[in-house]
């Protein structure tokens, strides 16, 4: 099937940096893409996510970009802060018979230094 | 974790005994997801379900089987534990199909020795 990867597993930034967290993608079919923070112990977060017709999404510090080109998907933090050190996940939702079936990368560790 | 309950939160069995994880939900959505989370592959769709008594399978729901006989539990079932079911498993709930936003449980961590 399907699978969505990321390029870099550890990223780590000064508090105060922009984070830039990738991830590539193969099915060029997926309707939704989207972008889940897990804290250590916990369960994945919902962060942002962007539908295939757009190109950039922004949150709040956040901004989603995707370019159905070349395939990538990445996620921007402004302003990086020790509460956003986490394992980030990338996800796609597929379509056709398969909507609604996450399908989720292998995960970036973002460390934020104070 | 927006009123999901899972249990037990760890447990630790022997191959070939059964095995069931319970998760609870407060919030009423309407479907039900179960995932495993192993190092190197991410969280893999188990089963889910789109309402009492109507589940579907993943996309490595070989080994489980999950039951919903009411709208807030969604019951994950091995029959016959394995090593290789040693895993996190999370319980996620959506409101929608469309999937995108999924609430998930804390995770119940699973040994099987």
């Amino acid at each position: 099937g399907e699978s969505v990867g990321l390029h870099l597993p550890t990223l780590s930034v000064q508090e105060g940096d922009n984070s830039i967290i990738n991830c590539a993608y193969s099915n060029s079919a997926s309707d939704y893409f989207i972008w889940y923070k897990q804290e250590s112990g916990k369960g994945p977060q919902f962060i942002i996510d962007i539908r295939s017709n757009m190109d950039k999404r922004q949150g709040q510090r956040v901004t989603v970009l995707l370019n159905k080109t070349v395939k990538h998907l990445s996620l921007q933090i402004a302003a990086t802060q020790p509460g956003d050190s986490a394992v980030y996940f990338c996800a796609e939702n597929p379509g056709g018979t398969s909507y609604g079936k996450l399908t989720f990368g292998q995960g970036t560790i973002l460390t934020v230094h104070p | 974790d927006a009123g999901i309950t899972q249990s037990p939160r760890h447990k630790v069995t022997e191959t070939g005994t059964p095995v069931t994880l319970r998760c609870h939900q407060t919030e009423n959505h309407r479907y039900m997801y179960w995932y495993r989370q192993d190092p190197g592959h991410g969280l893999r769709l188990i089963h889910y379900s789109y309402g009492v008594k109507d589940t579907d399978k993943g996309e490595v729901s070989d080994g489980y089987s999950v039951s919903r006989s009411k709208t807030e539990d969604f019951l994950l079932t091995l029959e016959s534990a394995t090593s290789s079911q040693t895993s996190v498993y999370f319980c996620a709930i959506s409101e929608q199909w469309s999937g995108s936003i999924q609430y998930f449980g804390a995770g119940t961590r699973l040994s099987v020795l």
